[in-house]
């Protein structure tokens, strides 16, 4: 699976978009980028995830560089509640001794202040 | 609109008794996954059932963890002779078919004393 890097935090006013970026400089043609997100003292919540074109669902968009080597996550209105550990995640979409074991790396800490 | 459920909640038990851990998926989730998470610390994935395939359980730490699966329904971890190290929060998950798209529960807090 490819490596990804993720800044250790990043603080977003409420109310503003929040953009946290991913580097997979890595990324094979068969691998996909996924979004998921730790609340503290919740279970990990699956977001969003894509191949190469950008993505957008309720609560977020994914947008994927066009030699897919980075990704950025956005939260178009970030609130309060959005305040969580943010991880990306490069696998691929089938196959492989890892495949359906989600492991995360050490994400973003987001913090979504008044 | 019922996501994954898990049970209990909390579970405090004293070193050396067993433990069952109940998770109930998403209906029509073909895939459940079981993990451990330490205090502070990242995922650990402990086994997973797809269908009717055989469980991959090389996760699981020892010979004291078990799991079940009832079909495409209802999952239990059993800990038998817990430690201290058992403490965490084991989280269940589960999926349409085996997949990094993986939905959990509010995980189950064990507290081995």
């Amino acid at each position: 699976d490819a490596k990804t890097t993720q800044p250790p935090s990043m603080d977003c006013a409420e109310g503003r978009a929040a953009n946290l970026p991913c580097n997979h400089s890595t990324i094979s043609g068969n691998e996909y980028v996924y979004w998921y997100r730790q609340i503290h003292s919740q279970g990990p919540q699956y977001i969003i995830h894509g191949l190469k074109n950008n993505e957008t669902n309720e609560m977020a968009s994914l947008i994927i560089t066009e030699d897919r080597k980075s990704s950025t996550l956005i939260l178009p209105h970030a609130t309060l509640r959005d305040t969580a550990v943010y991880y990306c995640i490069v696998r691929t979409s089938a196959g492989g001794t890892s495949y359906g074991k989600l492991t995360f790396g050490q994400g973003t800490i987001l913090t979504v202040h008044p | 609109g019922a996501g994954v459920s898990q049970s209990p909640s909390n579970k405090v038990t004293e070193k050396g008794k067993d433990v069952e851990l109940r998770c109930d998926p998403i209906s029509g989730h073909t895939a459940l996954y079981w993990y451990r998470q330490r205090l502070g610390q990242g995922l650990e994935f402990l086994i997973y059932f797809q269908g009717n395939s055989a469980p991959d359980k090389s996760g699981l730490p020892s010979d004291r963890f078990s799991a079940e699966r009832t079909g495409e329904s209802v999952s239990t971890l059993t800990i038998q002779r817990t430690q201290q190290e058992d403490s965490a929060v084991y989280l269940c998950a589960s999926s349409w078919v085996l997949g990094i798209e993986q939905y959990f529960g509010p995980g189950t807090r064990l507290t081995v004393t």
